[in-house]
């Protein structure tokens, strides 16, 4: 009964690097999408994917890539590391069945410094 | 553009006794669907309580009830019999009704319970 896996939980970055947050889901959900959280700011969706092959951007897209080959999984790319995306990252999914009242199922989240 | 207010960046609470957390939120559409998300320390993002807006009713689940004023665009949690588990960060989310997986959240009410 996984959910919603999110890996890593804590990442540290220099300036300039790159690296990917990964997610995935084992409940088959169409949904999937990328938030930030950032004090005072509440959640604030990156990119999201209606299912496999299509993405779009959310609100705060700049600096992060996405792609969805597979229904499972759903991977941040972080082109080159910024302090300013310092944050703790959540990945969440839900399913496009009753998609008018379901909640979104999130992962545990990842906290990530940019040095 | 739809946007979430919590006006109530810390709010506290005797044990056992009734708190209420705001939120407004700003929308042209008609349909649409509301959430209030807990967020303990543990960073878990979990749903507390849901509204669908062409319901008048409002919501409750078990200790934890809404006021929904749809005219006046407001979305409030009431916490009866405040318990110190309640101890969290609350966050009010929006979403459209064809938007599967777009939440729009607010700033949070980080809620203190006291002994």
């Amino acid at each position: 009964n996984a959910g919603v896996t999110q890996t890593p939980k804590f990442q540290v970055l220099k300036t300039g690097q790159s690296m990917t947050l990964q997610c995935a889901q084992d409940m088959n959900h169409e949904y999937m999408s990328w938030y930030r959280q950032d004090p005072g700011m509440g959640l604030r969706l990156i990119h999201y994917s209606v299912g496999a092959g299509i993405t779009d951007q959310g609100e705060v897209p700049n600096g992060y890539n996405v792609s969805r080959s597979t229904t499972e999984d759903f991977p941040l790319r972080l082109l080159s590391a910024a302090p300013s995306q310092t944050s703790v990252y959540f990945c969440a999914s839900s399913p496009k069945q009753g998609i008018y009242n379901s909640p979104l199922h999130f992962g545990n989240g990842t906290r990530l410094t940019v040095t | 553009a739809q946007t979430v207010t919590q006006s109530q960046p810390e709010m506290s609470v005797q044990e056992a006794e009734t708190v209420t957390l705001s939120c407004t939120y700003d929308t042209s559409e008609s349909d649409y669907y509301l959430f209030w998300y807990k967020q303990p320390p543990s960073r878990q993002m979990i749903l507390v309580i849901r509204q669908e807006a062409y319901k008048q009713q409002n919501a409750t689940e078990n200790r934890f009830s809404v006021n929904f004023q749809k005219a006046a665009k407001s979305f409030s949690l009431k916490i009866s019999d405040s318990q110190l588990g309640d101890a969290a960060m609350y966050f009010c989310a929006y979403r459209r009704s064809n938007q599967g997986g777009k939440l729009i959240f607010g700033q949070g009410t980080e809620l203190s319970v006291k002994p």
